[in-house]
């Protein structure tokens, strides 16, 4: 069973740069959530998304946005890239939506923004 | 507004001795608790849940304990052994409201093990 991978692993841009980050799922999980952790703190929610719907958002500004793919696997896009942008993105998997499905995750993109 | 409060920024405990990490939580619609552990460069694995209808769960050496009527969880790791020296995330996920499907993570504590 193939766990949740991520893609690039490390990735320099400079601000007001545009970004794209995949996830793919493992397998049998029809749920993706982003997170984004900056230094020293937990990761903070993005977004969920469930069978290509976005299921949920946190407190991230529009120029955040998400896709999600008939086979499940997901992408992050980030406009105008921000120095606070700079952190370390996660992406997690889950077998469905509701708030009892364990998510587990993937290596994580770090991403920073110069 | 911090939902999931770890206090402890660090804790240290040698090898063979209980490690007991806490988290506090303030949404009472919280309703499923998780602990990850987190290496450095990696993503967070995870290593033991608990539903809010019990009170405690046991998986090897780890056992995730929760007092709802104080809103508190402790995970207690018995022996401790150096591998496990991480940060450890407490995490919480609601069964409505805005918090619902996703999970609010607490700071972590950075769990040292000496031999």
């Amino acid at each position: 069973e193939t766990g949740v991978t991520q893609s690039p692993t490390h990735l320099i841009k400079t601000r007001g740069q545009q970004v794209t980050l995949r996830c793919s799922s493992q397998s049998g999980h029809n749920t993706v959530s982003w997170y984004q952790q900056a230094l020293g703190q937990g990761p903070q929610f993005i977004f969920q998304y469930y069978r290509e719907e976005e299921n949920g958002r946190g407190n991230f500004p529009p120029r955040f946005s998400g896709l999600q793919f008939p086979n499940y696997s997901s992408e992050l896009n980030v406009n105008a890239l921000e120095l606070d942008d700079s952190a370390l993105y996660l992406c997690a998997s889950s077998p469905s939506s509701g708030s009892t499905d364990t998510q587990y995750f993937g290596p994580g993109t770090r991403l920073t923004v110069l | 507004d911090q939902q999931v409060k770890q206090n402890s920024p660090s804790l240290s405990v040698q090898e063979g001795r209980i490690s007991i990490l806490n988290c506090d939580y303030t949404n009472s619609m919280f309703d499923y608790f998780l602990w990850y552990k987190k290496y450095p460069a990696e993503g967070p694995t995870f290593l033991i849940s608990i539903s809010s209808i019990k009170d405690k769960n046991e998986d090897g050496r780890f056992t995730v304990f929760l007092n709802k009527s104080a809103k508190h969880l402790s995970l207690h790791i018995v022996p401790s052994q150096p591998g496990d020296s991480a940060v450890y995330f407490c995490a919480a996920s609601a069964f409505g409201g805005t918090s619902y499907g996703k999970l609010t993570f607490g700071q972590g504590t950075i769990l040292t093990v000496h031999p």
